[in-house]
């Protein structure tokens, strides 16, 4: 199984500045297409996941262009511009490469 | 807009089993796979299965082949997941998935 290791557990941000969330993978997930299968997503307290980014740089719809994904075949980035309250929660990345699909261990993101 | 509508939770008995619904709406109901992904409490996302509503084909996390079953009813569009023999390490939310959009999930607790 593809493992997704997350880093850092937790992070604190002043609102409006800046954060970035690592994912690596224990295997690439570039496909022969062409196509990075990393996904980025956000589950607010209480709440389903939400999709942010989709193929390790594109931005889901209604997802502010505030946030980010970045990446090579293994290192991924979720960077979030300007943080604001509703960017509270916990961020994990996931791999639709192949089966079984697999998940990091989650970021909680938290306003100072 | 595309919606995945979740059967609320449920309180079953060590043992038993449950069976969970997710009605779909707002697209072609046999175009896209399904996924299942379990998220036991405080814990990340784990993917269960998968199936293809128009031929009924499904793929498994092998950790729970013999524990989940996939089934859908095309007429209603909706899609089923069931699991057998409850012990408490099943107690969780339970997630239906097209990766773009979540159901809201469904609690399952397993207790005498």
């Amino acid at each position: 199984d593809i493992v997704m290791t997350q880093a850092p557990l937790s992070v604190s941000v002043t609102p409006g500045e800046s954060a970035s969330i690592s994912c690596r993978s224990s295997k690439s997930l570039l496909h022969s297409n062409g196509i990075t299968y990393v996904y980025w997503y956000l589950q607010k307290p209480g709440k389903s996941p939400q999709l942010l980014i989709y193929r390790m740089s594109n931005l889901a719809s209604g997802v502010p262009d505030r946030f980010s994904g970045s990446g090579s075949e293994t290192d991924f980035t979720l960077k979030i511009s300007r943080v604001e309250a509703e960017d509270v929660g916990i961020y994990y990345c996931g791999q639709l490469l192949e089966n079984p699909r697999t998940f990091g261990g989650g970021t909680k993101l938290e306003l100072k | 807009q595309v919606k995945l509508l979740q059967s609320g939770a449920a309180l079953v008995k060590p043992g038993a089993s449950v069976k969970m619904s997710c009605k779909a709406s707002g697209y072609t109901f046999t175009d896209y796979w399904v996924s299942w992904v379990k998220q036991s409490h405080g814990k990340s996302l784990e993917w269960i299965g998968e199936i293809y509503p128009n031929s009924g084909a499904t793929n498994f996390n092998e950790k729970f082949k013999g524990k989940a079953t996939l089934t859908v009813d095309k007429s209603t569009s909706t899609a089923y997941m069931e699991l057998s023999r409850l012990t408490s390490e099943d107690s969780a939310i339970y997630y239906c998935t097209r990766w773009s959009y979540w159901g809201q999930g469904t609690l399952v607790t397993v207790s005498s």
